[in-house]
């Protein structure tokens, strides 16, 4: 399958680790990005090619890939952290982007 | 400051056109490969179209090709989607977001705070 599979949710208290899957047949092709969206905001990009970090994205958060898993981990988790979050790849084999279905963290 | 600015949306019925426009400003527009994402309330993202800097190349998701048509006026910074023969389920929120490079292969490190297209009739 081409589809991204992610929790809807992931519950964390503040200070402790989050940790966010996203999994697919194909993640383990292609460079797997992620994103944060609160309510009524437009998405942010908060780690690419699978770990880099943008600049102002705080060194808390970090990706990682295994095999044909991606995760997203937010160490130390703030209230400010409360957020959807979502993966996305380029899948040049069929020319377009997926998004996986979003995880929604709760803090 | 960076940032793009989209417009057009609206309410329009079942079977009607619409034509959205995301103006860029900040930014050296032209270089970029641009894309359009879309969102329903409560539910996830969808990818809809992408086109290259110079508007040599466009790509479309399976559930609009045939119906909208992505285009480009670097004149302008600005980045367009036509929509035709709109349906009740592309009732949603459109983003326009910028590439870091000039072709549809990276991700989007700036997003547009989108305009919502309502399909009803």
């Amino acid at each position: 399958s081409n589809e991204l599979t992610q929790p809807p949710s992931v519950s964390v208290a503040p200070g402790q680790t989050a940790t966010i899957t996203c999994g697919g047949d194909i993640i383990g092709t292609y460079s797997v990005h992620w994103y944060h969206q609160k309510p009524g905001q437009a998405p942010v990009l908060v780690v690419f090619d699978d770990s880099d970090r943008p600049s102002g994205i705080p060194e808390r958060f970090s990706g990682s890939k295994s095999a044909n898993v991606a995760t997203l981990t937010i160490n130390t988790v703030e209230a400010g952290d409360e957020a959807d979050y979502f993966c996305q790849l380029w899948d040049s084999g069929r020319d377009v982007y997926v998004f996986g279905p979003g995880t929604k963290v709760i803090v | 400051e960076v940032q793009l600015w989209e417009s057009g949306g609206g309410l329009v019925k079942p079977g009607g056109s619409l034509r959205l426009s995301c103006e860029a400003s900040g930014l050296t527009f032209p270089i970029y490969a641009m894309n359009w994402v879309r969102q329903t309330p409560g539910k996830g993202l969808e990818w809809v179209s992408g086109i290259t800097a110079r508007g040599t190349n466009t790509y479309y998701a399976d559930s609009v090709k045939g119906r909208f048509i992505i285009s480009r006026d670097n004149s302008k910074n600005t980045v367009y989607l036509q929509m035709n023969s709109l349906r009740a389920e592309d009732t949603a929120r459109y983003f326009c977001a910028k590439e870091p490079g000039g072709v549809v292969v990276y991700h989007f490190d700036l997003w547009g705070q989108g305009t919502q297209v309502t399909v009803s009739s």
